[in-house]
């Protein structure tokens, strides 16, 4: 079956900081895309990040990048500079060739302390 | 107004009404989503229209209904729910289906309370 595990519910930094969110997932699939999603308290979905699991250079958005592990299935979300407004819920997806459905992870809860 | 729409944006109703959902998108695509959104669990997919074909049904009970009149708009129609159907329901639409890349654009949601 495929999978997405987020081992962290919830989270909580000083603005400012950097914070990484973890997520592993699990696919026979040799090529697929990966998404970090973030749902502010608007509740709109919007994404942050995607990266294809073909190239191996890590996909940097201003300040979100992500750290992917291909062979440890492990697509980490790191926040340099954390400001308030990245207080949200995030959530880690994955979506193979073969089938176009997302795999959603269950999200962390990102809090930033002013 | 541009980007994904949805009315209302909360709605309480009893297991033996029915109500309506609505999701209006003004981006030009031809793909729409139905997504279940539960605490602290994955999100659901429910129905994908492309073209306003359904193209996915992933096993949704007969008590949800979904309605795609055109490309822009689409429905979700409720009638005798159950109170575990309590939930965030969110339209998410997309330029085409079956792009392994592709990005979806996501509404605000309707929450939705059954008593």
């Amino acid at each position: 079956a495929q999978t997405v595990t987020q081992s962290q519910p919830e989270m909580s930094v000083q603005e400012a900081e950097t914070v990484t969110l973890s997520c592993t997932y699990d696919t026979s699939e040799s090529n697929y895309y990966l998404f970090w999603y973030k749902q502010p308290p608007s509740r709109q979905m919007i994404l942050v990040i995607r990266q294809e699991a073909y190239k191996q250079q890590n996909a940097t958005e201003n300040r979100f990048s992500v750290n992917f592990q291909k062979a440890a299935k492990s697509f980490s979300l790191k926040i340099s500079d954390s400001q308030l407004g990245d207080t949200a819920m995030y959530f880690c997806a994955f979506r193979v060739e073969s089938n176009y459905q997302l795999i959603w992870g269950a999200g962390t809860k990102l809090i930033i302390k002013p | 107004e541009t980007g994904v729409t949805q009315t209302p944006r909360h709605l309480v109703m009893g297991m033996t009404n029915k109500k309506s959902l609505k999701c209006e998108q003004h981006l030009g695509h031809n793909a729409m989503y139905w997504y279940k959104q539960s605490a602290k669990k994955p999100l659901e997919l429910m129905f994908v229209y492309s073209l306003e074909e359904r193209v996915e049904n992933n096993s949704v009970p007969s008590r949800f209904s979904p309605e795609c009149p055109n490309s822009s708009h689409l429905f979700l129609h409720l009638h005798t729910l159950q109170p575990e159907d309590s939930a965030l329901y969110l339209c998410a639409s997309s330029p085409v289906t079956g792009a392994t890349n592709e990005k979806l654009f996501f509404g605000s949601g309707t929450q939705l309370s059954v008593l």
